[in-house]
């Protein structure tokens, strides 16, 4: 049962323009989103998150855009940096969960020259 | 600051074996958090631990099971291993204070391979 869906496995994108990474979830329990980027060899670095109170967070280059209704959560890179290139993991918790993180299947994004 | 560190990086058992991986907390978190990673999926919860207590666990078996020590480091055991077990390990630290912590700090992982 896979409640956190990264349906993109791999994006490419040229350096300077947007990368929009998508997730969707299934379960409405959850109310704490997160974002993390992971190289080869390395474990994930967390990014960026946000709560279900809100409906967007920033954070320099990267924003996270909450939508309760469709349960999706997308993560845009502006400008798009060849640093950026990783697997980037959607994941998801509910109170009372002992901060458990259920992921996603992440999405490789490859910035361009 | 000391980040998260785990030991080894790579292991090699045979089925039937039993392993026992190791993790040191980022300095200063209270929390260590287990995650088994397959070939081409997303992390996944195998439990956590909080003032040396499990703390919430994952649909994994009995036969999976961890210790924090007072200095927060931490211990995952896996008994009777299966093929399946082949995967990437994941510690991740993070501090708790009067509520939950999700935002967690991972150590680069041991690889685990079960022939």
């Amino acid at each position: 049962d896979q409640q956190v869906k990264q349906n993109s496995p791999s994006l490419s994108v040229q350096e300077g323009r947007i990368s929009i990474l998508n997730c969707d979830y299934t379960n409405s329990m959850f109310d704490y989103f997160l974002w993390y980027k992971k190289y080869p060899a390395e474990g994930p670095t967390f990014l960026i998150s946000i709560s279900s109170i809100k409906d967007k967070n920033e954070d320099g280059r990267f924003t996270v855009f909450l939508n309760k209704s469709a349960k999706h959560l997308s993560l845009h890179i502006v400008p798009s940096q060849p640093g950026d290139s990783a697997v980037y993991f959607c994941a998801a918790s509910f109170t009372g969960t002992a901060s458990k993180l259920t992921f996603g299947t992440g999405t490789r994004l490859q910035v361009t020259l | 600051e000391t980040g998260v560190t785990q030991s080894p990086t790579h292991l090699i058992k045979t089925r039937g074996q039993q392993v026992t991986l190791r993790c040191s907390s980022q300095s200063g978190h209270n929390t260590v958090s287990w995650y088994q990673q397959a070939l081409g999926q997303g992390p996944q919860f195998i439990f956590q631990y909080y003032r040396e207590e499990e703390n919430g666990r994952g649909n994994f078996p009995p036969r999976f099971s961890g210790l924090q020590f007072p200095n927060y480091s931490s211990e995952l055991n896996v008994n009777a291993l299966e093929l399946d077990d082949s995967a990437l390990y994941l510690c991740a630290s993070s501090f708790i204070a009067g509520g939950p912590s999700y935002e967690q700090y991972f150590g680069p992982g041991t690889r685990l391979t079960v022939t």
